[in-house]
């Protein structure tokens, strides 16, 4: 199993730019989440998906999309990017979300620099 | 509010000594608590999940403790090695609606540099 997988590993955008971050999952996991990591910060959600087909919003969504088409794949979409997107983002998937305290596993980041 | 609280913010300790890192949380209902350590520019990697009537959990060197009457828990870390250098992160997760798991709520995490 590969896992989590992200990419690109890194990205420079300048303001106003969109781009896609992927992520894809071989576990046949139903949950998945992204996550942004800002320095002196704990990991905050952007947006997570119980299954395909079905996504609702975290923490700190606005500025950003994603669709869940597929068990595997769950990207993670920047409309219009901004110097405040500047972060790494973190790709987590685990089993069901219910009562049983599943392992989350986390891809390796993608780390994006917004100009 | 839900939160997660970990000290010392970073510590530094000589190879092979032992070391403690401690997390103290608010969030309720509480469903279980996870230890992770992330290494630089890498994701993070789970250490132990303990659920509420779980007391101590090991994983190796690793050993946590959870106190859920005092909302406390800690991570020794034994014989400390070079490799054990990085941040470890406390999460909590909370019971969502109807029963379900809630959301993960993270500590800022204590960076930990192990020097020979």
């Amino acid at each position: 199993n590969a896992g989590v997988t992200q990419t690109p590993k890194f990205q420079v955008l300048k303001t106003g730019q969109s781009m896609t971050l992927q992520c894809a999952q071989d576990m046949n996991h139903e949950y998945m989440s992204w996550y942004r990591q800002d320095p002196g910060m704990g990991l905050r959600l952007i947006h997570y998906s119980v299954g395909a087909g079905i996504t609702d919003q975290g923490e700190v969504p606005n500025g950003y999309n994603v669709s869940r088409s597929t068990t595997e794949d769950f990207p993670l979409r920047l409309l219009s990017a901004a110097p405040s997107q500047t972060s790494v983002y973190f790709c987590a998937s685990s089993r069901q979300m219910d009562d049983r305290p599943y392992e989350q596993y986390f891809g390796p980041g993608t780390r994006l620099t917004v100009t | 509010k839900n939160q997660v609280e970990q000290s010392p913010q970073s510590l530094i300790i000589l190879e092979g000594k032992n070391c403690t890192l401690q997390c103290n949380y608010t969030v309720s209902p509480f469903s279980n608590l996870r230890w992770y350590k992330q290494d630089t520019g890498r994701g993070p990697v789970s250490l132990t999940i303990m659920t509420f009537s779980e007391n101590t959990k090991s994983n190796g060197r690793y050993t946590a403790t959870l106190d859920a009457d005092t909302k406390q828990s800690s991570l020794h870390i034994t014989a400390s090695q070079l490799s054990d250098s990085a941040s470890y992160i406390c999460v909590v997760r909370s019971v969502g609606n109807g029963g379900s798991q809630g959301n993960l709520i993270f500590g800022k995490g204590t960076k930990l540099s192990v020097k020979p």
